[in-house]
């Protein structure tokens, strides 16, 4: 079974539009960590966020907000007001203990 | 600022050469890590190293082989090409094992 699944393999959204990436995990642990990275066409994939498992408190950071919810196994990350630049791939994973699980990423296209 | 570079962005080889992907990281961490990734399968790990010397085989260690004899360094080694081989491979290094991992740019591997 897929640890870490994102079910939305492909997404294009108009510029300015809001878009929400899923993000559904699965672990026994109590403690692990939660992560989002972004890959654009370049191929380079830059860390975004890194939330534990003990908090649950959304995060803001300008146009980007997550929101961590156990009770449903999700991490969903949301993009306000899309720009082009935001076309990528955006990657979220798990880590429990010294095991780190990438999902299958979500192809993400920003149309001017 | 973490950094991991990658000696080649783009190489074409061909089958049955050998091949040496070069990686080095300048924030002293313990643990490096190589994956390959390819369209639909998302990051799969191919070997990682958690000290100098030391290496553990990931998900896909089959026809590769590895080297850390220094810790800022680890290469990725194809001993004898394939065109199955052809992808791209990115590097990539943290501090603890299940930290957040940082990634170098991609290798991108054509092998004819």
């Amino acid at each position: 079974a897929q640890k870490v699944t994102q079910a939305q393999t492909e997404i294009s959204v108009v510029e300015k539009e809001d878009v929400t990436l899923d993000c559904v995990y699965e672990t026994r642990d109590t403690t692990y960590y939660l992560f989002w990275y972004k890959q654009p066409p370049s191929g380079e994939l830059v860390f975004l966020i890194r939330r534990n498992s003990f908090d649950e408190q959304n995060e803001i950071s300008g146009r980007y907000s997550w929101n961590f919810q156990k009770s449903t196994s999700s991490f969903n990350f949301t993009i306000t007001a899309s720009q082009v630049v935001d076309s990528a791939v955006y990657f979220c994973a798990l880590s429990e203990g010294f095991q780190f699980y990438f999902g299958t990423g979500t192809s993400l296209t920003v149309i001017p | 600022d973490v950094k991991v570079t990658q000696s080649s962005r783009y190489l074409v080889k061909r089958t049955g050469e050998k091949v040496f992907l070069e990686c080095v990281q300048d924030m002293d961490h313990e643990n490096m890590f190589w994956y390959r990734q390819d369209p639909g399968l998302g990051l799969r790990l191919i070997y990682f190293s958690y000290d100098v010397k030391m290496k553990e085989k990931g998900d896909i260690p089959e026809g590769y082989s590895v080297s850390r004899e220094k810790k800022e360094r680890f290469s990725l080694i194809l001993e004898s090409a394939s065109t199955n081989q052809t992808s791209m491979y990115l590097c990539a290094s943290s501090p603890t094992l299940g930290n957040t991992i940082y990634f170098g740019e991609g290798s991108w591997l054509t092998v004819v």
